[in-house]
């Protein structure tokens, strides 16, 4: 079946490491998204991609990295410049098309040793 | 910039019983998308129903149904015969069309926990 594969499904960071958490998708879907969520709120976006090797900013970027090498990846490195890391990450994706609804993952539940 | 209003943190709800979650949104878009999402405690994302700015029609699936007021920037959705696998947190979404490097994003509410009694 297609989907979206987030993995892992719980990481721990120590202070001053990077960690990458990984999103795949084998929707053939040109269109991929991070958002981050916190206890009681509603997702924000951090970084998306339209296109493979290009990628924008979303609201809450500083901290963060991403990359789009290839279309069915999306990974998404939280920096030791996040200083408040600790939160829920889901990816999404899409067809370019605007009519298209979002699918997203499982999600990733990230802590601060 | 967009933002999308959820104003009841909680809900709740009889089984059986219909309830309205209200979301309200601010955009100077003329086309536009709506969204209403499902999150239950597995923490998956669902979508529940969408609906296009440029229809009239309000939008129906099965026991969700939208009330869509372009005028007054509101997007409630009516559960009907709301069952136990109805309890989730629920978020309204925003997504433009204007084009350029905006396009597709979307725009969440904070979002409304909904409860439903037996």
């Amino acid at each position: 079946d297609g989907g979206i594969t987030q993995s892992p499904k719980y990481l721990f960071r120590k202070e001053g490491q990077n960690v990458t958490l990984s999103c795949e998708q084998n929707l053939n879907h040109d269109a991929m998204y991070w958002y981050r969520q916190d206890p009681g709120q509603g997702l924000r976006l951090i970084y998306y991609s339209q296109i493979v090797n290009d990628f924008q900013k979303g609201d809450i970027a500083e901290g963060y990295s991403v990359s789009r090498e290839k279309k069915e990846s999306f990974p998404l490195t939280v920096t030791s410049a996040q200083k408040n890391p600790t939160a829920f990450y889901l990816c999404a994706s899409s067809r370019a098309s605007i009519l298209k609804p979002q699918h997203f993952g499982d999600g990733t539940r990230l802590s601060i040793l | 910039a967009q933002t999308v209003t959820q104003s009841q943190p909680e809900m709740s709800v009889q089984e059986a019983e219909t309830v309205t979650l209200s979301c309200t949104y601010d955009t100077s878009e003329s086309d536009y998308y709506l969204f209403w999402y499902k999150q239950p405690p597995s923490r998956q994302m669902i979508l529940v129903i969408r609906q296009e700015a440029y229809k009239q029609q309000n939008a129906t699936e099965n026991r969700f149904s939208v009330n869509f007021q372009k005028a007054a920037k509101s997007f409630s959705l009516k559960i009907s015969d709301s069952q136990l696998g109805d309890a989730a947190m629920y978020f309204c979404a925003y997504r433009g069309n204007a084009g350029g490097t905006s396009y597709g994003k979307l725009t969440f509410g904070q979002g409304t926990i909904l409860t439903v009694h037996p």
